[in-house]
């Protein structure tokens, strides 16, 4: 499995945009790249997924570049409600995709 | 459609008790994944389950933690003659290996386990 190195915090101010940066330098060519969010006192729910280039959905964006050894979150106009732990996974499907230790977002207002 | 469940969603015991915690996953889902997350930290993965492949055990702490999953439904966590650093939300989630959210895992609310 490709190891995922991720900042352990960071803070922002409300209506700030945050980039969080994963780094995973043995990421293997069938690997997808995901990232969850987790609320205190909850499970973590799905963010985003992609491959390569950039993916953008309602949440958040998500931009890979050509050498895919990292991937950066990209949440716009964070609010205080977006104070979460994220995770970035790598792995391949029908494979386990295992969570580390993930960044703290600590949203100011 | 129904998520994953869990069952108990708090557990209090006594420390050399055996507890069983229980995960219902989405129907469907061929994988299946227990987690235990201590206060304030990540997640630890510790086993996977899928279909009807030998589990990955790799991520059980020790030889008091077992796990049992029957067919491609109901998960039962076994610890046994628990200790205080047991205390943890032991977490599930099951995710299907096909379709537009192939390998998204869906998590259930959590088993809170507290051993005095």
């Amino acid at each position: 499995l490709a190891k995922t190195t991720q900042p352990i915090s960071m803070d922002s101010y409300e209506g700030q945009e945050v980039n969080i940066t994963c780094s995973h330098n043995n990421i293997a060519t069938n690997d997808y790249i995901t990232w969850y969010q987790q609320f205190p006192s909850q499970g973590p729910r799905f963010i985003i997924q992609g491959y390569k280039t950039k993916v953008t959905n309602e949440v958040a964006s998500l931009f890979i570049p050509a050498d895919r050894k990292s991937s950066t979150l990209s949440l716009p106009r964070v609010s205080l409600s977006d104070t979460a732990v994220y995770y970035c996974l790598v792995g391949i499907y029908g494979n386990k995709l295992v969570f580390g230790a993930g960044t703290i977002l600590r949203v100011k207002s | 459609g129904a998520g994953v469940s869990q069952s108990p969603s708090n557990k209090v015991t006594e420390k050399g008790k055996d507890v069983e915690l229980r995960c219902d996953p989405i129907s469907g889902h061929t994988a299946l994944y227990w987690y235990r997350q201590r206060l304030g930290q990540g997640l630890e993965f510790l086993i996977y389950f899928q279909g009807n492949s030998a589990p990955d055990k790799s991520g059980l702490p020790s030889d008091r933690f077992s796990a049992e999953r029957t067919g491609e439904s109901v998960s039962t966590l076994t610890i046994q003659r628990t200790q205080q650093e047991d205390s943890a939300v032991y977490l599930c989630a099951s995710s299907s290996t096909s379709g537009w959210d192939a390998d998204t895992q869906y998590f259930g609310p959590g088993t809170r386990l507290t051993v005095l």
